[in-house]
């Protein structure tokens, strides 16, 4: 069965801290990855989105990678705020044409002022 | 600025009751999707559809259905409500074609059945 974990499922971190969130697919023959973001009582947010092709991407503080070969993906978070608290989702559209997302469970982070 | 909207925020509804929540995209995108929500499971896929007149099930369809009469709504239909079916529900949009685009949600539905 295909299926995206996420390590740890909750983080609490002082402010200023870089962090990394965690990953992990089961089947290397992904179309893409995408990660988002989810403030409690909303919506999922879109952050980054990584082709299969791609190594990394960057937006700001956040920089995703990619590494099909070990089924694994990382989220960093550079000069953490107050504001970055959130649950953290990775999602994954697999390869052989299915459009719909698998969803890890999520990375709840706490930042502490 | 496009979006995508669901419609009621909350609903509280009895068991056997039939449901119908409402998403309406104006990104003009041809898929569209529904999710259910739940604590220990994550997000899981109930339908989606690639367009007009397309429909598909997804991972958890079980007493789930949708309809696609144009391209900016996708109403999931609860049949005969269940409590296991009390979730919070979201509506996602993205572009068609191959290698890829960034899927857009909706606010999600909170469905009570009691």
């Amino acid at each position: 069965k295909q299926e995206v974990t996420q390590i740890p499922a909750a983080l609490s971190v002082p402010e200023g801290e870089n962090l990394v969130l965690n990953c992990s697919f089961t089947d290397s023959a992904i179309y893409n990855l995408q990660w988002f973001r989810q403030d409690p009582g909303k919506g999922l947010t879109s952050l980054l989105l990584i082709q299969s092709s791609q190594r990394e991407q960057t937006s700001g503080r956040l920089n995703a990678s990619l590494d099909k070969s070990s089924g694994r993906s990382t989220l960093y978070i550079a000069a953490s705020q107050p504001g970055d608290s959130a649950t953290y989702l990775c999602a994954v559209r697999w390869g052989g044409g299915a459009d719909g997302l698998t969803f890890g469970k999520g990375t709840h982070l706490i930042i502490q002022p | 600025d496009a979006e995508i909207t669901q419609s009621p925020r909350h609903k509280i509804t009895e068991t056997g009751r039939q449901v119908t929540l409402a998403c309406h995209q104006t990104w003009n995108h041809n898929n569209m999707f529904w999710y259910r929500q739940d604590l220990g499971h994550g997000l899981r896929l109930i339908h989606y559809s690639y367009g007009v007149q397309d429909t598909n099930k997804g991972e958890v369809s079980d007493g789930y259905s949708v309809s696609r009469s144009n391209t900016e709504d996708l109403p999931l239909t609860l049949e005969s409500a269940a409590s296991s079916q009390t979730s919070v529900y979201f509506c996602a949009s993205s572009e068609s074609g191959t290698g890829g685009r960034s899927a857009f949600f909706g606010q999600g539905t909170r469905l009570t059945v009691v």
